[in-house]
């Protein structure tokens, strides 16, 4: 298996700009999770999907975030606009619900820069 | 609410053994994990524990659970360089949604 694919591992834009990082999960895992991860607050869970459902989107930091699942395997992570602070590494990570562990596998990461 | 705390930086000597730290504050926690991040890389699982049991090994990994303290630590034995990463600590939340917890992470730095 691929394991979780991200995409693009990088990207640098500027401030106002749009932003979108997608993410395919593990064929066969119904379950979705995106994360950002800084110096200063560490790992935080932004939203995650069960069967392409948001169930938990309180992590979302505020309305200039948005994440959509069209189908089962397929992703994506908006910022619009982007500001410096949303500097961050994005993480997408999926796990299948019928699994006894919740394991959540991750994928390598998405480096965000903001100017 | 739920809460996983580690310290922040460990260093050690190549060959010495490795013991990461973290506790936790929701006792109804099934599963227990330990994950490892490599620089530049996505978080990898290592282990897991059932919350059942006491202690697990795995080759050079053994990890102890202390279920009246909510204590959960890793122990690596014959520490490498190649071991130099951050190791997280997590748990499945209360919810039963599949979310995990996760704490801050333990920088682990290997010394030649």
């Amino acid at each position: 298996d691929a394991g979780v694919i991200q995409s693009p591992r990088h990207e640098v834009t500027e401030m106002g700009q749009e932003v979108t990082l997608r993410c395919k999960p593990i064929s066969g895992h119904n379950s979705l999770f995106w994360y950002r991860q800084t110096m200063m607050r560490g790992l935080e869970l932004l939203i995650y999907f069960n069967n392409n459902v948001p169930i938990d989107d309180s992590g979302m930091p505020e309305d200039r975030f948005s994440a959509k699942m069209p189908n089962a395997s397929f992703s994506t992570l908006k910022i619009q606009p982007s500001e410096p602070r949303d500097s961050a590494v994005y993480f997408c990570a999926s796990r299948t619900s019928g699994a006894s562990t919740d394991t959540q596998y991750f994928g390598p990461g998405t480096r965000l820069t903001v100017l | 609410g739920e809460d996983v705390e580690q310290s922040l930086f460990l260093s050690v000597r190549e060959g010495d053994s490795s013991v990461i730290n973290c506790t936790y504050t929701d006792s109804s926690s099934t599963y227990l994990y330990w994950y490892k991040q490599e620089p530049g890389a996505g978080l990898q699982l290592l282990t897991y524990i059932f919350s059942n049991m006491d202690m697990k090994q795995d080759q050079r990994l053994t990890v102890l659970l202390n279920k009246k303290d909510k204590h959960l630590s890793l122990r690596i034995a014959d520490t490498q360089t190649g071991d130099s990463a951050i190791y997280f600590c997590a748990l499945r939340g209360s919810s039963n949604t599949g979310k995990l917890i996760f704490g801050q992470g333990t920088t682990l730095q290997v010394k030649p």
